[in-house]
């Protein structure tokens, strides 16, 4: 298995709704992304984990909570969100931090 | 300013065509990454390069990584309708504990005419 699944790939939901997103890999690489990508510009950087644990967090506001139970899956858990949220949420896993990262296709997020 | 700026915003070739896109930094690259992107999906990795002067070559497609390590061209020669998508530079510009945090210049979006 050499790709990255995000599940759902599409999801709409109210403002005062609590949704997660998914993200799996079977790779067997122990760096796991979370980029947020907006119409017409490139992706940015949420969160890194390493070993299953947060190395980077690049000052996401509280109501984006991520978690990652084991090696092979990473979430992404919201709550309150905002309509300027709306966006394609773009999950990445890499063999290590420094090797080169492969995508997931995304979930395309629509908060009303 | 950008960290990364990529040039240019948006190409149209003819078929057959050769082209290239530049991808220039303000800081030193501790590695540079070339990805392919079709509207509303995920990327499709291309390529990495990590070391000056380095040269990567994919198909018709090929990388390299100036010896400052500061620069980088993707070149496709002899363009196809399926190059068509918009290309993203991803740099590593930290290293160090910061592996992994990569930025994205703002992207080319290259179009082939059949």
């Amino acid at each position: 298995d050499t790709e990255v699944t995000q599940t759902p790939k599409h999801l709409v939901m109210g403002m005062t709704n609590k949704k997660s997103l998914k993200c799996e890999q079977h790779m067997g690489h122990r760096a796991m992304y979370w980029y947020k990508q907006k119409a017409k510009k490139p992706p940015e950087l949420m969160f890194v984990y390493s070993y299953e644990k947060l190395s980077i967090n690049e000052s996401v506001p509280s109501r984006f909570s991520p978690e990652c139970p084991n090696s092979s899956l990473l979430n992404l858990h919201l709550h309150a969100l905002q309509p300027e949220d709306s966006a394609l949420y773009l999950c990445a896993s890499s063999a290590r931090s420094y090797n080169e990262q492969f995508f997931g296709p995304g979930t395309r997020l629509t908060v009303l | 300013s950008q960290e990364l700026e990529q040039s240019p915003q948006s190409l149209i070739v003819q078929e057959g065509k050769n082209l290239t896109i530049n991808c220039t930094s303000s800081k030193t690259l501790y590695g540079l990454y070339w990805y392919k992107q079709k509207y509303g999906e995920g990327l499709i990795f291309l390529m990495m390069l990590q070391k000056g002067g380095e040269e990567k070559s994919h198909e018709k497609i090929t990388a390299k990584l100036d010896e400052k390590k500061q620069q980088s061209s993707l070149h496709i020669t002899a363009s196809q309708p399926s190059h068509a998508g918009i290309y993203l530079c991803g740099a590593d510009t930290a290293g160090g504990t910061s592996y992994g945090k990569l930025t994205f210049g703002q992207g080319t979006i290259l179009t082939v005419h059949p």
